[in-house]
């Protein structure tokens, strides 16, 4: 699988946009980009994916460079409960595993 | 509630011994993966099943095993337990849906949903 970069750590104020943001240079034709997020002592929660086009669901929304090689998850208003690690995954379609890097650890300030 | 059931939620046992964890995946899916969640290796992919062959295998231990039943249920076998196995397992499944033709054949979206895990400590 392709590798991401994201940053270590974000910061967030409560009620504020926050944009996460992910940097996939190798992205191939066929990968989806993936975010999950992990809340404190709980398993991994799919967020969001999308392929070329940007997305919006009821969690967040996920904004794709015109190239591809970035991509950003937007929560539009962050909330105490979005604290959590935000993984930003490559992965092929089918079934396949998700293969998880160390993600961006969001803190949110009330 | 993602609908992936973990047991036991937690386990505490001794070095050298075996322990089995249980996944039920979300009704219909037919796929299971199993994880390793530990403090300096983060989230670790060990194997996948898919309707009990194994599909694909990640960096799992040979003192580890995994199975997937007729009843799509998968259990983690780990034996000869040492100190740095305590971690958290997790357990997962993928949506499998069918195509929008309706010819019934089954696609993978890519979304996998989680249980809640297994806290293994090894004394």
């Amino acid at each position: 699988d392709a590798k991401t970069t994201q940053p270590n750590s974000m910061e967030s104020n409560e009620e504020e946009p926050v944009h996460l943001p992910c940097n996939h240079s190798t992205i191939s034709g066929t990968d989806y980009i993936h975010w999950y997020r992990q809340l404190p002592s709980q398993g991994p929660e799919y967020v969001i994916h999308g392929l070329t086009s940007n997305v919006n669901n009821r969690m967040a929304s996920l904004a794709i460079a015109e190239d591809r090689k970035s991509s950003t998850l937007i929560l539009h208003r962050a909330t105490l409960r979005d604290a959590a690690v935000y993984y930003c995954i490559l992965k092929t379609s089918g079934n396949t595993p998700l293969v998880f890097g160390k993600g961006t650890r969001l803190s949110v300030i009330a | 509630d993602s609908g992936v059931t973990q047991t036991p939620k937690h386990l505490i046992t001794a070095t050298g011994q075996r322990v089995t964890l249980r996944c039920s995946p979300r009704s219909g899916d037919l796929s299971v993966y199993w994880y390793q969640q530990s403090l300096d290796q983060g989230l670790q992919f060990l194997i996948q099943y898919y309707n009990g062959e194994e599909r694909a295998k990640g960096n799992i231990l040979e003192r580890f095993s995994a199975q997937q039943f007729p009843d799509l249920h998968s259990e983690l076998n780990l034996s000869s337990l040492e100190l740095g196995d305590s971690a958290l397992y997790f357990c997962a499944s993928s949506v499998v849906a069918p195509k929008p033709t309706g010819t019934g054949i089954y696609r993978n979206t890519g979304e996998l949903f989680f249980g809640e895990g297994s806290r293994l400590t090894v004394l």
